[in-house]
């Protein structure tokens, strides 16, 4: 089973409007971490957030962390063409492993 | 910095064929970390390293995967003898572990192998 999982699996929206996606995980965690994939790409890591966390910006990034549902979001507002990608949550679960969640894919229209 | 750097970028071979995906990590990370993308698994761990020794292992997939990392500047994960299911893409990423903190990774361009 998942340690982290993302819903929903694809996201389709108009550039311009904020894409919301959410990742729950299973176990205890220190932190929860978002990475971006455009196609044929490397992960490239978006935010981290800390378990003492509830809220985290960057940009037009804005992240939650519930640790009491063990979950987190990933808003992304004024979406751009750009910013059509998968979107990974990952989370770690003992010394320096890391595991990813399915991913959301997100498609933004111009 | 050039960051993680990954050869080959593509590798077509046919089955039975041994297999070496290469990395060199950042400069001054002492974690490595192997993973596999496909479509119906998603991004799996195979394996990671903490300052070159492994420290688990248990997501590769079976005898014919192996890894080593003879120095801090480099990694590499074979595969012998390789079948069509291995087709997949091949991350490597380095990271810089301090304690049990988890710091951010970074990932390289990825190595698509096609065996065929």
């Amino acid at each position: 089973s998942q340690q982290g999982e993302e819903d929903p699996q694809a996201l389709s929206i108009q550039e311009g409007e904020n894409a919301t996606m959410n990742c729950s995980y299973k176990t205890s965690i220190n932190n929860l971490q978002w990475y971006r994939q455009n196609s044929g790409r490397g992960l490239v890591h978006l935010i981290l957030i800390r378990s003492n966390e509830r809220e985290k910006h960057s940009g037009r990034l804005r992240v939650t962390l519930d640790t009491s549902k063990k979950s987190s979001s990933l808003l992304i507002t004024a979406s751009r063409a750009a910013d059509t990608a998968s979107y990974f949550c990952a989370t770690k679960t003992s010394y320096d492993k890391v595991i990813f969640g399915p991913g959301t894919s997100l498609s933004v229209i111009p | 910095d050039a960051g993680v750097i990954q050869s080959p970028r593509h590798e077509v071979t046919e089955m039975g064929q041994e297999v070496t995906l290469r990395c060199k990590p950042i400069s001054g990370h002492n974690s490595l970390f192997w993973y596999r993308q496909t479509m119906m698994r998603g991004l799996e761990l195979l394996i990671y390293f903490n300052n070159n020794v492994p420290i688990d292992d248990s997501g590769m997939p079976e005898d014919r995967f192996s890894a080593k990392m003879p120095n801090a500047s480099f990694s590499t994960l074979k595969i012998q003898p390789s079948e069509p299911r291995d087709s997949a893409v091949y991350f490597c990423a380095s990271s810089l572990s301090t304690g049990l903190s988890y710091n951010e990774q970074f990932f390289g361009p990825g190595t698509r192998l096609t065996v065929l």
